[in-house]
């Protein structure tokens, strides 16, 4: 059965430094999505891309994050400058289309900021 | 503006016993409703999902949820619990927000310990 896979499984930064996660999303996915799960809070919507474009974005999605498809499978986020706040496990979802598909999420990156 | 209330952080059930976990939602569109699971330093699962048609939905593992417009509730139950049900259930809810996306919204989740 197709999966989002998502890479690595763990990334340790230091503070101000940039880092990608890298999401591989179901192959027939028109739609890529970005969460976050801060220890112990709930799962937080970051952004929707659609079409080679961010179609919505949340307010913790500011400046400092950035996603991008570089080729026909990749799904980046990149946050450029790490704060330690930042420390969360990040997920990536991909569903085939809108209309209440369901999204189908990877494993997550735990990203530890010190 | 949508939001999802789960009550109780965290439920216990025997092994055999029903299960049930509660989820309310508001949302100013029409909703869909969905239910994860995350076991231990895994991610998010799919369990089930109402969009629309059918108001009570099976999903995977013998879960299922009822669809209740009138209570705005879509709670998920199970007749006899596993011991490897014992999970965090998360309830979500999404819907056309005019910005060409259908974000999820999900609750703090529900952490289900079966007890032997």
């Amino acid at each position: 059965e197709p999966e989002v896979t998502q890479t690595p499984s763990h990334q340790v930064t230091q503070m101000g430094q940039e880092v990608i996660l890298r999401c591989v999303p179901i192959s027939n996915h028109l739609y890529f999505y970005w969460y976050r799960q801060i220890l112990g809070q709930k799962v937080e919507f970051l952004v929707s891309f659609y079409n080679n474009e961010i179609s919505e974005k949340s307010e913790i999605f500011d400046d400092q994050f950035s996603v991008e498809r570089p080729d026909g499978s990749n799904f980046t986020l990149k946050i450029r400058s790490t704060k330690l706040e930042d420390s969360a496990m990040y997920f990536c979802a991909s569903s085939e289309g809108p209309g209440g598909g369901p999204q189908f999420f990877g494993p997550g990156t735990r990203l530890t900021v010190l | 503006a949508q939001s999802v209330t789960q009550l109780g952080s965290h439920v216990s059930v025997s092994e055999g016993a029903l299960v049930l976990l509660r989820c309310n939602y508001s949302s100013s569109v029409p909703p869909y409703l969905f239910w994860y699971v995350q076991y231990p330093n895994q991610g998010l699962q799919l369990l089930l999902k109402y969009t629309t048609g059918a108001t009570l939905v099976k999903g995977i593992n013998g879960f299922e949820a009822e669809f209740k417009k009138s209570e705005t509730s879509f709670h998920l139950t199970k007749p006899s619990a596993h011991m490897s049900d014992a999970a965090e259930y998360f309830c979500a809810v999404s819907g056309y927000s005019g910005a060409g996306s259908y974000q999820l919204t999900f609750g703090k989740g529900t952490k289900l310990s079966v007890i032997p």
